[in-house]
Protein backbone atom coordinates (compact mmCIF):
# COMPACT_ATOMS: atom_id res chain seq x y z
CA UNK A 1 0.00 0.00 0.00
CA UNK A 2 0.80 3.67 -0.23
CA UNK A 3 3.28 5.17 2.35
CA UNK A 4 3.07 8.44 0.99
CA UNK A 5 -0.55 9.95 0.51
CA UNK A 6 -0.97 13.55 -1.29
CA UNK A 7 -4.13 14.92 -1.57
CA UNK A 8 -5.45 16.45 -4.22
CA UNK A 9 -4.65 14.28 -7.00
CA UNK A 10 -6.52 17.41 -9.68
CA UNK A 11 -7.13 20.68 -9.01
CA UNK A 12 -8.75 23.24 -11.41
CA UNK A 13 -8.89 26.95 -10.36
CA UNK A 14 -9.03 30.36 -11.67
CA UNK A 15 -6.19 32.11 -11.81
CA UNK A 16 -5.33 34.76 -8.45
CA UNK A 17 -6.62 31.19 -6.35
CA UNK A 18 -4.34 30.03 -3.85
CA UNK A 19 -3.70 26.53 -3.50
CA UNK A 20 -2.75 24.11 -0.75
CA UNK A 21 -1.27 20.65 -1.49
CA UNK A 22 -1.09 17.85 1.59
CA UNK A 23 1.79 15.36 1.75
CA UNK A 24 1.58 13.00 4.25
CA UNK A 25 3.95 10.20 5.73
CA UNK A 26 1.59 7.12 6.41
CA UNK A 27 3.47 4.53 8.51
CA UNK A 28 6.92 6.22 8.68
CA UNK A 29 8.45 9.70 10.49
CA UNK A 30 9.20 11.55 7.62
CA UNK A 31 12.33 13.50 8.65
CA UNK A 32 12.92 15.09 5.16
CA UNK A 33 10.23 15.81 2.93
CA UNK A 34 10.78 16.89 -0.69
CA UNK A 35 8.63 18.99 -3.10
CA UNK A 36 8.91 18.32 -7.05
CA UNK A 37 7.57 19.96 -10.20
CA UNK A 38 7.29 17.48 -13.75
CA UNK A 39 6.49 19.42 -16.84
CA UNK A 40 5.64 16.82 -19.81
CA UNK A 41 9.05 14.86 -20.86
CA UNK A 42 10.92 16.20 -18.46
CA UNK A 43 12.86 15.01 -15.15
CA UNK A 44 11.57 15.70 -12.02
CA UNK A 45 12.48 19.08 -10.89
CA UNK A 46 13.29 19.63 -7.43
CA UNK A 47 11.36 22.68 -5.79
CA UNK A 48 12.51 22.69 -2.36
CA UNK A 49 13.96 20.34 0.77
CA UNK A 50 12.06 20.49 4.20
CA UNK A 51 12.85 18.95 7.61
CA UNK A 52 10.75 19.04 10.28
CA UNK A 53 10.23 22.27 12.24
CA UNK A 54 12.62 24.48 10.10
CA UNK A 55 12.56 26.53 7.37
CA UNK A 56 12.40 24.98 3.75
CA UNK A 57 15.15 25.32 1.44
CA UNK A 58 14.37 26.28 -1.87
CA UNK A 59 16.07 25.26 -5.31
CA UNK A 60 17.77 28.46 -7.14
CA UNK A 61 15.04 29.78 -9.47
CA UNK A 62 12.07 28.68 -7.10
CA UNK A 63 10.15 31.57 -5.16
CA UNK A 64 9.80 30.92 -2.07
CA UNK A 65 7.14 33.64 -1.67
CA UNK A 66 5.40 31.91 -4.55
CA UNK A 67 5.72 28.05 -2.96
CA UNK A 68 4.84 28.14 0.66
CA UNK A 69 5.95 25.18 2.51
CA UNK A 70 5.04 24.18 6.35
CA UNK A 71 6.26 21.06 7.80
CA UNK A 72 4.71 21.12 10.59
CA UNK A 73 5.01 17.75 12.21
CA UNK A 74 7.00 14.62 10.77
CA UNK A 75 4.59 13.11 8.88
CA UNK A 76 2.67 16.23 7.45
CA UNK A 77 4.43 19.08 4.59
CA UNK A 78 2.22 21.10 2.85
CA UNK A 79 2.38 23.41 -0.08
CA UNK A 80 0.67 26.39 -1.24
CA UNK A 81 0.47 27.60 -4.57
CA UNK A 82 0.22 31.52 -3.98
CA UNK A 83 -2.00 33.61 -6.46
CA UNK A 84 -1.54 31.08 -8.78
CA UNK A 85 -1.10 31.69 -12.67
CA UNK A 86 -1.75 29.91 -15.64
CA UNK A 87 2.05 29.33 -15.88
CA UNK A 88 1.94 27.22 -12.52
CA UNK A 89 -0.17 24.79 -14.50
CA UNK A 90 1.90 21.67 -13.78
CA UNK A 91 1.97 17.80 -12.18
CA UNK A 92 3.45 18.53 -8.23
CA UNK A 93 5.25 15.57 -6.83
CA UNK A 94 6.29 15.05 -2.85
CA UNK A 95 8.77 12.75 -1.38
CA UNK A 96 9.34 11.64 1.97
CA UNK A 97 12.17 9.73 3.70
CA UNK A 98 13.10 8.66 7.35
CA UNK A 99 15.87 6.85 8.55
CA UNK A 100 17.48 4.83 5.65
CA UNK A 101 14.55 4.23 3.77
CA UNK A 102 14.60 5.38 -0.08
CA UNK A 103 12.24 8.31 -0.89
CA UNK A 104 8.58 7.47 -1.48
CA UNK A 105 6.65 9.59 -3.63
CA UNK A 106 3.32 10.75 -3.42
CA UNK A 107 0.82 10.31 -6.64
CA UNK A 108 1.25 13.91 -7.32
CA UNK A 109 -1.63 16.81 -8.07
CA UNK A 110 -2.25 17.50 -11.26
CA UNK A 111 -2.90 21.49 -10.84
CA UNK A 112 -4.77 23.55 -13.57
CA UNK A 113 -5.23 27.53 -13.35
CA UNK A 114 -7.81 28.55 -15.98
CA UNK B 1 23.08 21.30 -16.13
CA UNK B 2 21.69 17.54 -15.74
CA UNK B 3 23.86 15.80 -13.91
CA UNK B 4 21.79 12.47 -14.55
CA UNK B 5 21.40 11.43 -18.38
CA UNK B 6 18.96 8.53 -19.68
CA UNK B 7 19.75 8.95 -23.52
CA UNK B 8 17.52 7.08 -24.48
CA UNK B 9 13.68 8.75 -24.44
CA UNK B 10 12.17 5.33 -25.29
CA UNK B 11 12.67 2.03 -25.84
CA UNK B 12 10.47 -1.06 -26.91
CA UNK B 13 10.90 -4.74 -26.13
CA UNK B 14 8.80 -8.09 -26.50
CA UNK B 15 7.23 -9.69 -23.74
CA UNK B 16 9.64 -12.18 -22.48
CA UNK B 17 12.86 -10.51 -23.86
CA UNK B 18 15.29 -8.53 -21.92
CA UNK B 19 14.80 -4.88 -21.02
CA UNK B 20 18.04 -3.07 -20.78
CA UNK B 21 17.61 0.60 -19.47
CA UNK B 22 21.07 3.09 -19.34
CA UNK B 23 21.92 5.65 -16.93
CA UNK B 24 24.80 7.72 -17.12
CA UNK B 25 26.03 10.42 -14.57
CA UNK B 26 28.28 13.66 -14.23
CA UNK B 27 29.22 13.85 -10.61
CA UNK B 28 31.95 11.50 -8.78
CA UNK B 29 30.44 12.41 -5.56
CA UNK B 30 27.17 10.18 -6.42
CA UNK B 31 27.24 7.05 -4.37
CA UNK B 32 23.92 5.85 -3.97
CA UNK B 33 21.47 4.99 -7.19
CA UNK B 34 18.00 4.37 -7.77
CA UNK B 35 15.11 3.09 -10.33
CA UNK B 36 11.93 4.28 -10.13
CA UNK B 37 8.78 3.37 -12.04
CA UNK B 38 6.37 6.29 -12.81
CA UNK B 39 2.80 5.29 -14.45
CA UNK B 40 0.66 8.34 -16.16
CA UNK B 41 -0.73 10.46 -13.75
CA UNK B 42 1.05 8.71 -10.55
CA UNK B 43 3.83 9.36 -8.88
CA UNK B 44 7.04 7.46 -9.19
CA UNK B 45 7.61 3.68 -7.13
CA UNK B 46 10.46 2.69 -5.66
CA UNK B 47 12.08 -0.38 -7.56
CA UNK B 48 15.76 -1.19 -6.61
CA UNK B 49 18.54 0.70 -5.65
CA UNK B 50 22.79 0.17 -5.34
CA UNK B 51 25.28 1.80 -3.27
CA UNK B 52 28.59 2.82 -4.80
CA UNK B 53 30.24 -0.12 -3.08
CA UNK B 54 28.56 -2.39 -5.00
CA UNK B 55 28.65 -3.51 -8.67
CA UNK B 56 25.38 -5.40 -8.62
CA UNK B 57 22.45 -5.75 -7.03
CA UNK B 58 19.43 -8.07 -7.83
CA UNK B 59 15.72 -8.29 -7.29
CA UNK B 60 13.08 -10.73 -8.99
CA UNK B 61 13.18 -9.54 -12.50
CA UNK B 62 14.94 -6.42 -12.19
CA UNK B 63 18.92 -6.29 -11.31
CA UNK B 64 20.57 -3.01 -11.42
CA UNK B 65 24.62 -3.07 -12.51
CA UNK B 66 27.21 0.15 -11.91
CA UNK B 67 30.44 0.61 -13.13
CA UNK B 68 31.84 3.43 -11.02
CA UNK B 69 34.51 3.91 -13.34
CA UNK B 70 32.49 4.57 -16.64
CA UNK B 71 29.82 6.46 -14.28
CA UNK B 72 27.01 4.22 -15.79
CA UNK B 73 24.09 2.25 -14.86
CA UNK B 74 22.02 0.25 -16.08
CA UNK B 75 18.85 -1.71 -15.44
CA UNK B 76 18.14 -4.78 -16.57
CA UNK B 77 14.33 -6.41 -16.63
CA UNK B 78 13.97 -10.30 -17.65
CA UNK B 79 11.82 -11.30 -18.50
CA UNK B 80 10.01 -8.54 -19.55
CA UNK B 81 6.10 -7.95 -18.80
CA UNK B 82 3.82 -5.94 -20.53
CA UNK B 83 2.68 -4.38 -17.38
CA UNK B 84 6.20 -3.03 -16.80
CA UNK B 85 5.48 -0.74 -19.16
CA UNK B 86 6.08 2.49 -17.79
CA UNK B 87 8.65 5.52 -17.51
CA UNK B 88 11.64 4.64 -15.34
CA UNK B 89 13.62 7.31 -13.99
CA UNK B 90 17.25 7.07 -12.54
CA UNK B 91 18.13 8.62 -9.58
CA UNK B 92 21.36 9.73 -7.99
CA UNK B 93 22.30 10.98 -4.19
CA UNK B 94 25.28 12.20 -2.94
CA UNK B 95 24.10 12.54 0.97
CA UNK B 96 25.47 10.05 3.52
CA UNK B 97 23.84 9.63 6.84
CA UNK B 98 20.40 9.17 8.39
CA UNK B 99 19.24 9.73 5.43
CA UNK B 100 19.42 9.73 1.54
CA UNK B 101 18.77 13.28 0.89
CA UNK B 102 18.59 15.06 -2.44
CA UNK B 103 18.10 13.25 -5.12
CA UNK B 104 19.11 13.65 -9.23
CA UNK B 105 16.69 12.30 -11.12
CA UNK B 106 17.31 11.39 -15.46
CA UNK B 107 14.52 12.44 -18.15
CA UNK B 108 13.11 9.14 -17.91
CA UNK B 109 12.95 6.20 -20.30
CA UNK B 110 9.24 5.13 -21.92
CA UNK B 111 9.43 1.16 -21.74
CA UNK B 112 7.07 -0.58 -23.97
CA UNK B 113 6.81 -3.63 -24.06
CA UNK B 114 4.46 -5.61 -26.78
CA UNK B 115 2.73 -9.21 -26.45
Amino acid sequence: GAVVSQHPSRVICKSGTSVKIECRSLDFQATTMFWYRQFPKQSLMLMATSNEGSKATYEQGVEKDKFLINHASLTLSTLTVTSAHPEDSSFYICSAEGGMQPQHFGDGTRLSIL
Amino acid sequence: DQQVKQNSPSLSVQEGRISILNCDYTNSMFDYFLWYKKYPAEGPTFLISISSIKDKNEDGRFTVFLNKSAKHLSLHIVPSQPGDSAVYFCAASSDRGSTLGRLYFGRGTQLTVWP
